[in-house]
Parts: C-alpha cells; sequence; structure tokens
C-alpha cells in the first residue's frame, strides 16, 4: 500500500540555518503531495502541496520539489526562524476521494 | 470562510460520562473526517463521511459514535471513555479532488480522568 517515510528527527537548528527534512514515498502512479505543519497545541495546517512531477510548491519561504525518478518531496527552507518550531508531516493523497496519507512526522526546534 | 472550526478546545471527562465534540465547515466540502492524534504521533484516521453519509470506519470502538446531521456539521459522540482515549481529537474537511489537501481544525483536547 501506499506510505510516506520522513527522516527521523527530532532536528535542532540554530537560527538562520538552512533546513532540509527529508520525504520519500511509495505509491502506485503518481500521488498528490503535501507538507503539514503542526505548532504546538494546534491542529495541522497545509504548508504547500505539489499535484504532479516537477511541481514545486512554495509557502513562507519552504519549498519542495516533487521528483518522481527519486520518489521524494523533500522540504527546504533557507534560514529557519524560532517561530519555524514545529512538527512537520508529509503526507500524499493517491486518488480523489482517497484518504490521506501521513508520514511519521519530524520535530523540528530552532534555537535563538 | 477558509476554516474547520471545533468545540470545545478542551474537554475532560469521567469514564461515565457522555459528551460530544462539534465540528462546522462553510466551505462546500463534502468529505469530513475524524482524526484521533497522540502525542508526538501522526493523526489516525476514524471516521470518513462522504456526502453525509459514513463512507469509513477504522474499527473504532462502539464508545465514539460519529453523527453527520448535514454538510456543514460533524459531531463525535463519547461515551463510557478509558483514559486511554485521552488525546487530541481533530476535525477535518475536504474537496473530492486528490489535487487538495484536508482542512483541519484546531482540535478538542480531551482528558479522560
Amino acid at each position: 500500500g501506499d506510505s510516506v517515510t520522513q527522516m527521523e528527527g527530532p532536528v535542532t537548528l540554530s537560527e538562520e540555518a538552512f533546513l532540509t527534512i527529508n520525504c520519500t514515498y511509495t505509491a502506485t502512479g503518481y500521488p498528490s503531495l503535501f507538507w503539514y505543519v503542526q505548532y504546538p497545541g494546534e491542529g495541522l495546517q497545509l504548508l504547500l502541496k505539489a499535484t504532479k512531477a516537477d511541481d514545486k510548491g512554495s509557502n513562507k519561504g519552504f519549498e519542495a520539489t516533487y521528483r518522481k525518478e527519486t520518489t521524494s518531496f523533500h522540504l527546504e527552507k533557507g534560514s529557519v526562524q524560532v517561530s519555524d518550531s514545529a512538527v512537520y508531516f508529509c503526507a500524499l493523497r493517491w486518488t480523489s476521494g482517497s484518504r490521506l496519507t501521513f508520514g511519521e512526522g519530524t520535530q523540528l526546534t530552532v534555537n535563538p | 470562510d477558509t476554516e474547520v472550526t471545533q468545540t470545545p478546545k478542551h474537554l475532560v471527562m469521567g469514564m461515565t460520562n457522555k459528551k460530544s465534540l462539534k465540528c462546522e465547515q462553510h466551505m462546500g466540502h463534502r468529505a469530513m473526517y475524524w482524526y484521533k492524534q497522540k502525542a508526538k504521533k501522526p493523526p489516525e484516521l476514524m471516521f470518513v463521511y462522504s456526502y453525509e453519509k459514513l463512507s469509513i470506519n477504522e474499527s473504532v470502538p462502539s464508545r465514539f459514535s460519529p453523527e453527520c446531521p448535514n454538510s456543514s456539521l460533524l459531531n463525535l459522540h463519547l461515551h463510557a471513555l478509558q483514559p486511554e482515549d485521552s488525546a487530541l481529537y481533530l476535525c477535518a474537511s475536504s474537496q473530492g479532488s486528490r489535487n487538495y489537501g484536508y482542512t483541519f481544525g484546531s482540535g478538542t483536547r480531551l482528558t479522560v480522568v
């Protein structure tokens, strides 16, 4: 079945450091891919998405590119801030009407 | 309106109590979901409603009873819960197309004592 594998956390960075959170997937065909962010005590917010190969999703300085050849959707940000501290979930949706499949999540802590 | 609203935000209940969680959206989404999330884990799907009909029940114990009174509202009725049911309960909604993610509410933090 479909699955999503995220790099294990937690990840701790200093402010203004470069961020990469790896995400790879296993799916039949070409799913839509998503990154969600969950701040402490809150629900999940959609951060960005890509719906076909080579699409780049971007939002709030975060980017991720849908790489069909490596079945990956790595999240990047050039300069993280303390306010980016949160849990990040990679997810896929295979077909219309199908459920979201989540990765295990990666805890990011950014120190001043 | 681009939000999913959940009430209450926090709930403490005893094991013999009956309570309900409520969820509302006005985005015209025809699919609505209940998730359970434990600390440091991804959300686990509990129920899916599609066009106001229950389409998926992920083998959830009968002490959790979902209800979809109309296309904008989703309830989760709770009865005789156990302490291990303490978690964050998230509601979400979505359009049918796979190109769209889900919109999540901020959740109800449930504590069973």
